[in-house]
């Protein structure tokens, strides 16, 4: 099955600064990427996500690139703020085991993101 | 926010009751899926439910056991759990059961089992 690693497991940064979290999958036949943000105690909410046609997407301050050869992906933060702390999880999906049995996603380990005034 | 609910968001059971935990989506989404989300270990997919058919059961011991009505409503029934059973259990769901389609969490119910 599909394996997610994540890294770094903590990262701090100054307000302003950028942030990077990487993530490798094992499965090439992965072909959906999205990147969750949890906030303490709050439900993980999806924040932006890439599929295997695109190579780098951006929404505003954040941005995601793919890198299908090399089967890691990575979720780049710029212009940090005191908000954007919290975890932040990559995950990858492939189909089911039966056609059309949903969206099956594996997620990595996690980030937890502290951005220092 | 309030697109997926579940209930209840905490629940302290011991070994031996019995207890449901439910899950609604109001976004009309067909594919829904329970996770569970210990202290330090990812998301991990526990059931997965297409137009109310189970397709995916990742390993999870019987002890757990799923019921989805219909499109609207998840349930997932414990008895006899095990302390390392404590966890969030998120619930998701997704508008199609196609592999790129976005799964929206509900708050999450915790549960402590004594």
């Amino acid at each position: 099955g599909e394996n997610v690693e994540q890294h770094p497991s903590t990262l701090s940064v100054q307000e302003g600064d950028s942030a990077v979290i990487k993530c490798t999958y094992s499965d090439s036949a992965s072909n959906y990427f999205p990147w969750y943000k949890q906030e303490l105690g709050k439900r993980p909410q999806l924040i932006i996500d890439i599929r295997s046609n695109v190579g780098e997407k951006k929404d505003q301050r954040i941005a995601v690139t793919l890198n299908k050869t090399a089967k890691h992906f990575s979720l780049h933060i710029t212009e940090t703020q005191p908000e954007d702390s919290a975890v932040y999880f990559c995950a990858a999906s492939s189909e089911g085991v039966r056609r059309g049995g949903g969206n099956k996603l594996t997620f990595g380990t996690g980030t937890q993101l502290k951005v220092e005034l | 926010e309030t697109g997926v609910t579940q209930t209840p968001r905490h629940l302290v059971m011991g070994m031996t009751n019995k207890k449901s935990l439910k899950c609604e989506q109001h976004l009309g989404h067909n594919a829904m899926y329970w996770y569970k989300q210990s202290a330090k270990k990812p998301l991990e997919l526990m059931f997965v439910y297409n137009f109310k058919e189970q397709t995916e059961n990742n390993s999870v011991p019987s002890r757990f056991s799923p019921e989805c009505p219909n499109s609207s409503h998840l349930f997932l029934h414990l008895h006899t759990l095990q302390p390392e059973d404590s966890a969030l259990y998120l619930c998701a769901s997704s508008q199609e059961p196609g592999s790129t389609d976005t799964q929206y969490f509900g708050p999450g119910t915790r549960l402590t089992v004594l």
